[in-house]
């Protein structure tokens, strides 16, 4: 079946701009999890999604970033007023369930955002 | 919080090489460990996992045992081929999201 797929696969934007990074789970996956992968952070955990809900959106790095999913299925991941700290790769991954971490995450080929 | 520390890179082996790649963990619970590869151009991927203390995960000739008494799940293979070449991640489970160690990446030349 289809994995996870991610869009755009690459963005360029000019510092200042908004971006909306979208993902699209595999069918029936529940949970739904942002990450993003950079140079200097390695791979930091953002937000998670059970249904449409995200319930902590603390890993969130500002207020700039915003998510949200609907329908239990596509989430975007907004960020607004972008800075050239922001340029990393964007990953977004599934699972069945959230149950408490144990249910493997598969991961999409991710977005790579590029702010000038 | 939670966290993950493996071993610094990167590692060069040839091919048939044993390969051990070690990671560490804090936790205040239980939670379930896993390895992830990302192949060169390529998204990651689960590579193994195990649930519970003493679980052995393997995969492609790879294993990797939770030991809670050193809070260990070191990565091994005992041959390891130039296809092998990649970034190995180590990871926990939270609640909500994966920690991930920093990457240890693995070079096989053949």
């Amino acid at each position: 079946g289809a994995g996870v797929s991610q869009s755009p696969s690459n963005k360029v934007t000019e510092k200042g701009k908004d971006v909306e990074l979208r993902c699209d789970p595999i069918s029936g996956h529940t949970a739904l999890y942002w990450y993003r992968q950079s140079l200097g952070q390695g791979l930091e955990f953002l937000i998670y999604f059970q249904g449409n809900s995200a319930p902590d959106k603390s890993g969130l790095p500002s207020d700039r970033f915003s998510a949200e999913r609907t329908g239990g299925s596509v989430s975007t991941l907004t960020i607004q007023r972008t800075q050239q700290e922001d340029s990393a790769v964007y990953l977004c991954a599934s699972s069945l369930r959230l149950a408490g971490g144990v249910d493997t995450q598969y991961f999409g080929p991710g977005t790579r955002l590029t702010v000038l | 919080g939670d966290s993950v520390t493996q071993m610094e890179g990167p590692v060069t082996l040839s091919e048939e090489a044993c390969l051990t790649i070690n990671c560490t963990y804090t936790a205040t619970g239980y939670p379930s460990l896993f390895w992830y590869v990302q192949y060169p151009g390529e998204g990651l991927q689960l590579l193994l996992k195990a649930t519970k203390a003493d679980d052995k995960g393997s995969n492609k000739g790879f294993e990797a045992t939770y030991r809670k008494e050193t809070t260990s799940f070191h990565l091994e293979k005992g041959s390891v081929q130039v296809s092998d070449s990649a970034v190995y991640f180590c990871a926990l489970s939270e609640e909500d999201g994966l920690v991930f160690g920093k990457g240890t990446k693995l070079t096989v030349n053949p």
